[in-house]
């Protein structure tokens, strides 16, 4: 099926610094978006992008639709220990959608 | 409810037994997913239902897998003679259209 590719796996920095996260696909998709995951919780939604090209912000959070539509990004400013947790992106096609592996954010007060 | 209960939250069952896995959607969302979330990984998607359509079994990893969905609502993940391979955590997700915002807690199912 459908891969995709998400990097870095984890991340450790410290409070206050900014944080990039990416995800590439080998097939288009027509939505991605990101997830964040709280131990011992489902996934939230974070930011849904529709459109190619597109870049949405949400608070300290920015994620853009890449124009290929194979790829997005996810960008948290100045961190917080909040921010701490698993974020996934997914890629959707209809109804069809597919998970990153996450990447592991921790963040040092 | 005010969001999407799966039930249990966790289970322990000896290998070879069968488990039924149980989710509640957010009443009114037509749409539902089984996700199976093992240790460290991402999302694996298994089924999905919409309103009356056959649902998408694409997923399902063996035969031993089933799901229903009665009345639109309530859905049952059964997974008959389990393995120790099938531990891991079963996530249910509903919507109502569009992109999935709604996740269960999931049930961390162990098999011994």
């Amino acid at each position: 099926g459908q891969q995709l590719n998400q990097s870095p796996q984890s991340m450790f920095i410290q409070e206050g610094e900014d944080v990039s996260m990416n995800c590439t696909s080998s097939s288009i998709f027509n939505t991605w978006l990101w997830y964040k995951q709280d131990p011992g919780e489902g996934p939230v939604l974070l930011i849904a992008l529709y459109k190619a090209g597109e870049l949405t912000s949400n608070g300290r959070l920015t994620a853009q639709f890449g124009i290929t539509r194979k790829d997005s990004f996810l960008n948290i400013s100045a961190s917080i220990p909040s921010d701490v947790g698993i974020y996934f992106c997914a890629g959707a096609n209809n109804n069809d959608m597919r998970f990153g592996a996450g990447t592991r954010l921790t963040v040092k007060p | 409810g005010a969001g999407v209960s799966q039930s249990p939250s966790n289970k322990v069952t000896e290998k070879g037994k069968d488990v039924e896995l149980r989710c509640d959607p957010i009443s009114g969302h037509t749409a539902l997913y089984w996700y199976r979330q093992s240790l460290g990984q991402g999302l694996e998607f298994l089924i999905y239902f919409q309103g009356n359509s056959a649902p998408d079994k694409s997923g399902l990893p063996s035969d031993r897998f089933s799901a229903e969905r009665t009345g639109g609502s309530v859905s049952t993940l059964t997974i008959q003679r389990t393995q120790q391979e099938d531990s891991a955590v079963y996530l249910c997700a509903s919507s109502p259209s569009g992109p999935l915002d709604t996740f269960g807690s999931g049930t961390r199912l162990t098999v011994v």
